[in-house]
């Protein structure tokens, strides 16, 4: 039930097209997801994050989309560049109980090709 | 990025050696943390430290020893590692520990068990 499901595990992308990265969760409880981005030879960095009184967010070319009584968000990367080429977690915590852990999806390697 | 440090990025041991792990934090935060990042796995919490002491060890064997002198440092000790430890360790913070506030991660450290 800690799970955070993501697919798919790699992505290739042509320059300028929409890269969707899905992720499905069983908790409940779970009122925080962000999303973080990799770069070979980095640590992961927060991208974007929603909670789920919203069912969009949006920040210049990325969107999560967020669907509650599915229990899915998934992340949408329009006009996709090379140099969005990474890893990409979600992730799911309980935001406001001090004990609740970062809970990753097993990632997706994106590749956007010139 | 430079907010949070580790050394080495790279390290090479045979399974009886002894290492340590360095992360020091710069960002003024209460809250640190170990993961272990596999291939095509999600990052595993393995410890979890605020105000310097340890909330959280997520049934990590003894062969991993963490240390937290003050809220800047955290170190992992390692000794008699299997080759399956062979990984990336990635530290992080954040002001709280749980599911409050961003994590922020360090580059990692390269790990290879021979």
């Amino acid at each position: 039930q800690q799970q955070v499901k993501q697919s798919p595990q790699s992505l290739i992308v042509q320059k300028g097209g929409i890269s969707i990265i899905n992720c499905a969760y069983e908790n409940t409880a779970f009122d925080y997801f962000p999303w973080y981005q990799q770069f070979p030879g980095k640590g992961p960095a927060l991208l974007i994050a929603i909670r789920p009184d919203v069912s969009e967010k949006k920040e210049g070319r990325f969107t999560i989309s967020f669907n509650k009584s599915a229990k899915q968000f998934s992340l949408h990367i329009m006009d996709s560049q090379p140099g969005d080429s990474a890893t990409y977690f979600c992730a799911a915590t309980t935001q406001y109980n001090q004990g609740g852990k970062l809970i990753f999806g097993q990632g997706t390697e994106l590749s956007v090709k010139p | 990025e430079t907010g949070v440090t580790q050394t080495p990025r790279h390290l090479v041991m045979g399974m009886t050696n002894k290492k340590s792990l360095k992360c020091e934090q710069h960002l003024g935060h209460n809250a640190m943390y170990w993961y272990k990042q596999s291939a095509k796995k999600p990052l595993e919490l393995m410890f979890v430290y605020n105000f310097k002491e340890q909330t959280e060890n997520n049934s990590v064997p003894s062969r991993f020893s963490p240390e937290c002198p003050n809220s800047s440092h955290l170190f992992l000790h390692l000794h008699t590692l299997q080759p399956e430890d062979s990984a990336l360790y990635l530290c992080a913070s954040s002001q709280l520990a749980g599911g409050q506030g961003t994590q922020y991660f360090g580059p990692g450290t390269r790990l290879t068990v021979l």
